[in-house]
């Protein structure tokens, strides 16, 4: 069984672009989560995606937005993007009905 | 007080020694992972837990949930076995994690 994979692994972005970053969960699990670590920090709670739906967010600004696609995959995106952006953003997936929280390898995002 | 405390920060060990790196935690949980990252790299994870004890290769994973404890033990541990394991526990469906701080092990050949 494939895992949770995320794309790209690195990006490498300039200062006020926009990234994309990408989440495919593991077959059958429906909710995504969305984790930031910066650069000397701890692992940050930014978004949770259930059944298409923003559930809950952390405490990030506007400019970190997502969706959840009807195959709940989903999409990170950070605007205006900020050189303190730069950090490994990691997904997790996880079923509705059975436990099975299983996280992907991350994307390094890195904002010059 | 954080909600998952983990001991020790830092740990240094010699090559072969066995390793125990410490998490307790706060709030009623419905499973515990454990996970590993390499300096500069992803996260893996190593275990995730609900009940009892789980083994894999050299690393074992337990958890006491009337304690509210758990422990990674390495045994026999490599210099390849340098990194930073971070706790997490998940208060059930839908909730975030939440992550310890992490402890830094340096295996020393």
């Amino acid at each position: 069984e494939a895992g949770v994979t995320q794309s790209p692994t690195h990006l490498i972005k300039t200062r006020g672009q926009q990234a994309t970053l990408r989440c495919s969960p593991i077959s059958g699990h429906t909710s995504v989560y969305w984790y930031q670590q910066a650069l000397g920090l701890g692992l940050q709670f930014l978004l949770w995606y259930d059944e298409g739906e923003e559930r809950n967010r952390g405490n990030f600004p506007p400019r970190f937005s997502g969706r959840q696609f009807p195959n709940y995959s989903s999409e990170l995106n950070v605007n205006a993007l900020e050189l303190e952006d730069s950090a490994l953003y990691l997904c997790a997936s996880e079923p509705r009905t059975a436990y099975g929280y299983t996280f992907g390898s991350g994307t390094r995002l890195t904002v010059v | 007080k954080n909600e998952v405390e983990q001991s020790p920060q830092n740990l240094t060990a010699q090559e072969g020694e066995f390793i125990t790196i410490n998490c307790s935690y706060s709030v009623g949980i419905s499973a515990l992972h454990w996970l590993q990252q390499h300096p500069g790299g992803g996260i893996v994870s190593l275990f995730m837990l609900s009940s009892g004890k789980k083994k894999h290769g050299r690393l074992i994973a337990t958890i006491n949930i009337q304690e509210k404890h758990s422990s990674l033990h390495i045994t026999a541990s490599h210099p390849r076995d340098s990194a930073v394991y971070i706790c997490a526990v998940n208060k059930g469906y839908g909730n975030k994690l939440v992550f310890g701080a992490g402890t830094i092990l340096r295996v020393k050949s």
